[in-house]
């Protein structure tokens, strides 16, 4: 299996909900990493967990808030959106958190697109 | 800090056709390289990557080579087809070994029959 899978494909939700986005991976990949990507525009990274640990938060409104249950799962929960958080959402996955030197590589899912309305 | 900058696009070509999308890069230490691709609907996909200077990497027909004396990643491939209508990043690692891909802003490519 080497997919990096993500639910729901489609969310549509308004300023005062809240809902989670689901990713699941079954590679044994101990990093695990969210992305928003706006339309046309390349994927900014949000968070990066390591070992089921939060390595990385790039500054990201506290309106998102990721969770890593185990080493193939990862949510990231949302409350109180605005509109302009109205994005694709992607889900990746490396072996190890270091890419490049040691020659990973980041699978991808799919992506949740959101709207906010 | 590593930043990547690609050709803007859209890049429309005809089936069969030559393609180049030019990537340049600036960065400290030894960066590796990457060039990701997006088809509708999808996640990213890598494509293909080098690690070290003059390393060319390659896959499905397209190729990239590391070039340290031009900053460059430019992407080809000698005969393009209608499937590879996508969206292609270039990529590289971020300084310092932390864990983060710095994405350049993407190309489209439209190839028509």
């Amino acid at each position: 299996d080497t997919e990096v899978t993500q639910t729901p494909k489609h969310l549509v939700m308004g300023m005062t909900n809240k809902k989670s986005l689901k990713c699941e991976q079954h590679m044994g990949h101990r990093a695990m990493y969210w992305y928003k990507q706006k339309a046309k525009k390349p994927p900014e990274l949000m968070f990066v967990y390591s070992y089921e640990k939060l390595s990385i938060n790039e500054s990201v409104p506290s309106r998102f808030s990721p969770e890593c249950p185990n080493s193939s799962l990862l949510n990231l929960h949302l409350h109180a959106l605005q509109p302009e958080d109205s994005a694709l959402y992607l889900c990746a996955s490396s072996p190890g958190q270091v890419v490049g030197p040691t020659n990973e590589k980041l699978f991808f899912g799919s992506g949740t697109q959101l709207s906010v309305l | 800090g590593n930043s990547v900058t690609q050709m803007e696009g859209p890049v429309t070509l005809s089936e069969e056709a030559f393609l180049t999308i030019n990537c340049t890069y600036t960065a400290t230490g030894y960066p590796s390289l990457f060039w990701y691709v997006q088809y509708p609907g999808e996640g990213l996909q890598l494509l293909l990557k080098a690690t070290k200077a003059d390393d060319k990497g390659s896959n499905k027909g397209f190729e990239a080579t590391y070039r340290k004396e031009t900053t460059s990643f430019h992407l080809e491939k000698g005969s393009v087809q209608v499937s590879d209508s996508a969206v292609y990043f270039c990529a590289l690692t971020g300084s310092g070994n932390t864990g983060k891909l710095i994405f350049g802003q993407g190309t489209t490519l439209q190839v028509k029959p």
